[in-house]
This record gives C-alpha cells, sequence and structure tokens, in this order.
C-alpha cells in the first residue's frame, strides 16, 4: 500500500509558467515533507521541504503548502525554467527519520521553451 | 566539499553471484541510509546507520542483504546469491543525524543477468 502517492507521472509547462506539482499521503503520522529534483543518472537532489505544523514554506521560486486535513502537498514553482525539466520526488518522514524517507513514484516535469 | 559518492557506478552480475556495493558519505555526517529503485518506482527504504549501528534491519528485502558501516564513515551493502530482480539502482544519503534533510549519491546502477 502506497503510503506516498504522486499521481501525475508527468507534466508539461511552458517556460515562464507556474507549475505545480501534486502529493497525497496517507498515514497521518507523517511530521516532515520533502520534494527532492532529480535528473537522469544522479542521485535526488533536496529542494524544499515543511514541517506538519506549518502550511506553507517558502525559497525563492518555490513554494511548497501542506494541507494537512486532506493530506495533500504541492509544489509551486514560479516562474518555471528550461533547468526545472527533471523527475520531482514528494517524500515523507515520521518520528525523527530513523525509518528513512518514504517517497512517491516521481512526476516528470518537462519545460516547453 | 565533496558530496555522498558510491561505488561502483555501474555493476552487471551474473545471477547467483554475490555483489558489494559501497558508500562514502559526507564526512562529519553521522546518520547514512540505504534506499533502492527499481524500475518505474519511487525509492524504497532498506536501512538506516546512526554511526556504526542499524538499529532496525527489517527494510532489507530478504536475508540475502546485508549492509555494515565501520568507523562512522564508510558503508558496504552486500547481496548475496543476486537474483534477476535484485536490479535496480542503488542509492546512499547521508545527514547530520536523523534530521530530515538527506543528501544523495549518485547511485550504483545493479544489473543482474
Amino acid at each position: 500500500d502506497q503510503q506516498v502517492k504522486q499521481n501525475s507521472p508527468s507534466l508539461s509547462v511552458q517556460e515562464g509558467r507556474i507549475s505545480i506539482l501534486n502529493c497525497d499521503y496517507t498515514n497521518s503520522m507523517f511530521d516532515y515533507f520533502l520534494w527532492y529534483k532529480k535528473y537522469p543518472a544522479e542521485g535526488p537532489t533536496f529542494l524544499i521541504s515543511i514541517s506538519s505544523i506549518k502550511d506553507k514554506n517558502e525559497d525563492g521560486r518555490f513554494t511548497v503548502f501542506l494541507n494537512k486535513s486532506a493530506k495533500h502537498l504541492s509544489l509551486h514553482i514560479v516562474p518555471s525554467q528550461p533547468g526545472d525539466s527533471a523527475v520531482y520526488f514528494c517524500a515523507a518522514s515520521e518520528g525523527g527519520g530513523a525509518d528513512g524517507l518514504t517517497f512517491g513514484k516521481g512526476t516528470h516535469l518537462i519545460i516547453q521553451p | 566539499g565533496a558530496g555522498v559518492s558510491q561505488s561502483p557506478s555501474n555493476k552487471v552480475t551474473e545471477k547467483g553471484k554475490d555483489v558489494e556495493l559501497r558508500c562514502d558519505p559526507i564526512s562529519g555526517h553521522t546518520a547514512l541510509y540505504w534506499y533502492r529503485q527499481s524500475l518505474g518506482q519511487g525509492l524504497e527504504f532498506l536501512i538506516y546507520f546512526q554511526g556504526n549501528s542499524a538499529p532496525d534491519k527489517s527494510g532489507l528485502p530478504s536475508d540475502r542483504f546485508s549492509a555494515e558501516r565501520t568507523g562512522g564513515s564508510v558503508s558496504t551493502l552486500t547481496i548475496q546469491r543476486t537474483q534477476q530482480e535484485d536490479s535496480a539502482v542503488y542509492l546512499c544519503a547521508s545527514s547530520h543525524g536523523p534530521v530530515y534533510e538527506q543528501y544523495f549519491g549518485p547511485g550504483t546502477r545493479l544489473t543482474v543477468t
């Protein structure tokens, strides 16, 4: 049973527009959420995170929103740039990280010129 | 500074052979994690080390898998009697203790023929 779900395997967005990547989770014990970005043949790179006590965290062009009641989070990238084309993984953790991160299957974001 | 490094980057082995994968974490990181990513899947957590000890090995897929960490630094993941379903990218990550931002290595792509 997948505890972290990214229901869109791919997303195509025009350069300069907003990219919105979505993630749903089922485990109410998750207390920390992260987004990672992955290029081919490279390991995932940490992008942004949010604690369950917050509903928004912003870092430059990247904003993560958390809706705990809906068990939903989203990553907004604005404006989208060609270098943002990559696979984005949503991940979650509970109780300090000793059980590792639980990842979604990823969304392949393609930025069109 | 140097990031997480893994070796080999690629490994092709025959079914039934043993393989050893190596991870060099970021200097000073006390926590180390192993994950694997099978084709079309998200990252699957395998094991976590705090220092040299792994409190919970239940994430390892079978008893053919073992991992150790020595000197609070380098870790090896050993797969005995490899099977074709072991084919995946094996990723290592490290962090400053059991906190949430994990930094990943580039991975080892294992192919079992």
